[in-house]
């Protein structure tokens, strides 16, 4: 059975304080990772999708790294509002491409 | 281009009542899903859908059911609302070919309340 386990649940920042997010998964053969970030009273939106080991991708604060047990958000000079709750994902071959979701974690900047 | 859309976004419902949620999309995606979202639980999937005609079970299948009579619309329906069944539900959609590539795009949720 496919798991997704993140950490830390919730996180406080000061805005410019650098910090990580960590997704580990365990999944028989990975198709792909996911984040996608997610406010208050709205659906999850898209932000990353990791195919292989040793993969980065990034979108203006944040970059998404993979290994072959966890992935980790890497958030640079964090400002208000990227205050949101970041959700990892895991896709498996042959799942008819589901999606397996970790719980969460709630990022809050301060300014 | 819409995305994907929900309807309604809000519904109490008393114990025992029926009720189907309407999940739209125009990407022209072969994939559907529904997702229902408590605290502490993370994202669960409920039902999915891999074509026109076609459904299959999630994770927490018991007590919905759903069907796909066309390719843009995805419904849910609660046959016998329990208060257990309370939650945020979500419908996403997705498709294997670029360059959305197996990315599930997410509606804007329906906040259900069973009393």
């Amino acid at each position: 059975e496919d798991q997704v386990t993140q950490s830390p649940e919730a996180l406080r920042l000061q805005e410019g304080e650098s910090s990580s997010l960590n997704c580990s998964y365990t999944v028989s053969g990975l198709r792909g990772l996911f984040w996608y970030r997610q406010d208050p009273g709205k659906g999850p939106e898209f932000l990353f999708t990791l195919y292989s080991a040793g993969e980065e991708k990034e979108k203006e604060r944040l970059k998404a790294t993979l290994t072959k047990k966890e992935s980790f958000l890497h958030i640079t000079a964090p400002k208000p509002e990227d205050s949101a709750t970041y959700l990892c994902a895991v896709q498996a071959p042959g799942s008819n491409y589901k999606l397996t979701f970790g719980k969460g974690t709630l990022l809050t900047v301060n300014p | 281009n819409a995305g994907v859309t929900q309807t309604p976004k809000f519904r109490v419902l008393k114990t025992g009542q029926s009720m189907t949620l309407l999940c739209a999309q125009d990407m022209n995606h072969e994939y559907m899903y529904w997702y229902r979202q408590d605290p502490g639980m993370g994202l669960r999937l409920i039902h999915y859908s891999v074509g026109e005609g076609t459904t299959a079970k999630g994770e927490v299948p018991d007590g919905y059911n759903v069907s796909r009579l066309k390719k843009q619309n995805f419904l849910l329906g609660l046959e016998s609302a329990a208060p257990s069944q309370t939650s945020v539900y979500f419908c996403a959609s997705g498709s294997h070919r670029s360059p959305s590539y197996n990315e599930q795009f997410f509606g804007p949720g329906t906040r259900l309340t069973v009393l």
